[in-house]
């Protein structure tokens, strides 16, 4: 069965760069999540999107921003790079109507220098 | 918001006893509850999951059981083997979409030989 693709798999950068993390969602979902997990931690979501548009924001800095676009494939923006977003990030997508199942990817390490 | 607690931490099973992890909650709204395993290098799988008119479930080696009135909800893992080996989360959230998804701080489960 199709599962959430994520790429990158591995990305490094340096302080003050930015970094484009892109996840397509398993097909005939519509609903994508982005969490961020830090070594050790439990994943903290970032932002979700339902049917193209914004359903809900977590704790993402104003740096980051994501989108969805019409083939449902979702991108996460992040500029001005911190040490502090070293981080694993995941997407998630669940299908349609709106439900709580998530089935995650397998993440993008992220790591800035 | 939801407060998810977890415990324990870190729980080493000899292979073939079970293994429980046991988690509460806050928020009476809360009625969907699932469990996910994370191993090394992945994102986090949907195992199980149980919502608030269910008192338990079962699949195979596992269950999870719950208790309404108490807030809380627990992961029982059977016969364990050393494939089990993992970081195992549970999550609470109101229903109706995954935004409101809140996750434990982990458990990482040691399976020894």
């Amino acid at each position: 069965a199709a599962g959430v693709i994520q790429s990158p798999r591995h990305l490094i950068k340096e302080k003050r760069e930015t970094a484009t993390l892109k996840c397509y969602p398993i097909p005939r979902h519509d609903t994508v999540y982005w969490y961020q997990q830090g070594p050790g931690q439990d994943p903290q979501f970032l932002i979700s999107f339902y049917e193209k548009m914004q359903s809900d924001k977590g704790s993402i800095p104003d740096r980051f921003s994501a989108q969805q676009f019409s083939d449902y494939h979702s991108e996460l923006n992040m500029s001005s790079l911190e040490l502090g977003d070293s981080a694993l990030y995941f997407c998630a997508s669940s299908p349609s109507p709106p439900n709580e199942k998530l089935f995650f990817g397998s993440g993008t390490q992220l790591s800035v220098l | 918001g939801e407060n998810v607690e977890q415990h324990p931490s870190t729980l080493s099973v000899q292979e073939g006893d079970s293994a429980v992890i046991k988690c509460t909650y806050s928020d009476s709204a809360s009625n969907y509850f699932p469990w996910y395993k994370q191993e090394l290098g992945k994102g986090p799988q949907l195992i199980i999951d149980i919502r608030s008119n269910v008192g338990e479930k079962k699949d195979q080696r596992i269950a999870v059981t719950l208790n309404k009135t108490a807030k809380h909800f627990s992961l029982h893992i059977t016969e364990t083997q050393p494939e089990d080996s993992a970081v195992y989360f549970c999550a609470a959230s109101p229903g109706g979409g995954a935004d409101g998804l809140t996750f434990g701080k982990g458990t990482h489960l040691i399976i020894q030989p």
